[in-house]
C-alpha cells in the first residue's frame, strides 16, 4: 500500500541554523500539507500546498518557514533560522484531491533545536 | 474558528472489552468532515475512521465505529473487542467542507489496553 515517507526521522540542529525537512507524498496525490506537534500538545496545521503554490497557511507559518516542491516527488519544509520553540514533530500529509477529505500522514520528523 | 475538545486525557480498557472515546466540536458550518486518527508510540498518525456530516449513518470500520450526533456536535469512537495493539493516542479531527483544507485536532486521549 502506498504511503507518505519523510526524511530524516530525527534531526538535531543548533539554534539559528537552517533545516530542510523532506517528504515524498503518495504518487498520485496533488495536495500536500505540513503539520507540527510540540511534545504533549495538539497537532497544529502549518500549511497546505497545491499546484506549486501555498493554498492556505496558519499564523504559525511565518517568514521563517517556506515550502517547495522541487521535483515531481519531493515536498520540503524549510525553516530558515531555527528557534528553540521550533522543536517538535513535523508531519507531512497528502491527499489525492481537495475533496477527498482524507489526508494521509507520514511518520514524522522529530526536530530538536539546541 | 472551529474547535475540537477531547475531555478524556486518558482512558483504559481490558483486553476484549469495549471502550468509548469522546469528542465534541464547535462549528457554524453545516458541511464538514470528522476523523479519528491513532498515534501509536511510533508517533505515526494513522487514519482510523471518518464521517461525513451529511451522512446520517454512523461510520464503521471493523471493530471501530462512531456515534455521530450532529445536533449535539458530538463524535465519539467506540472500539469493540479491544486488542493490545489498540493502545495509542487517539485524536479527533475536524475538517471544514468549503474553503479550508486544514485539519483541526483535539488534544488527544491516551488509551491503555490492559491484558
Amino acid at each position: 500500500e502506498p504511503e507518505v515517507t519523510q526524511t530524516p526521522s530525527h534531526q538535531v540542529t543548533q539554534m539559528g541554523q537552517e533545516v530542510i525537512l523532506r517528504c515524498v507524498p503518495i504518487s498520485n496525490h496533488l495536495y500536500f500539507y505540513w503539520y507540527r506537534q510540540i511534545l504533549g500538545q495538539k497537532v497544529e496545521f502549518l500549511v497546505s500546498f497545491y499546484n506549486n503554490e501555498i493554498s492556505e497557511k496558519s499564523e504559525i507559518f511565518d517568514d521563517q518557514f517556506s515550502v517547495e516542491r522541487p521535483d515531481g516527488s519531493n515536498f520540503t519544509l524549510k525553516i530558515r533560522s531555527t528557534k528553540l520553540e521550533d522543536s517538535a514533530m513535523y508531519f507531512c500529509a497528502s491527499s489525492v484531491e481537495r475533496d477527498s477529505r482524507t489526508q494521509y500522514f507520514g511518520p514524522g520528523t522529530r526536530l530538536l533545536v539546541l | 474558528a472551529q474547535t475540537v475538545t477531547q475531555s478524556q486525557p486518558e482512558m483504559s480498557v481490558q483486553e476484549a472489552e469495549t471502550v468509548t472515546l469522546s469528542c465534541t466540536y464547535d462549528t457554524s458550518e453545516s458541511d464538514y468532515y470528522l476523523f479519528w486518527y491513532k498515534q501509536p508510540p511510533s508517533r505515526q498518525m494513522i487514519l482510523v475512521i471518518r464521517q461525513e456530516a451529511y451522512k446520517q449513518q454512523n461510520a464503521t470500520e471493523n471493530r471501530f465505529s462512531v456515534n455521530f450526533q450532529k445536533a449535539a456536535k458530538s463524535f465519539s469512537l467506540k472500539i469493540s473487542d479491544s486488542q493490545l495493539g489498540d493502545a495509542a493516542m487517539y485524536f479527533c479531527a475536524y475538517r471544514g467542507g468549503v474553503g479550508s483544507e486544514k485539519l483541526v485536532f483535539g488534544k488527544g486521549t491516551k488509551l491503555t489496553v490492559n491484558p
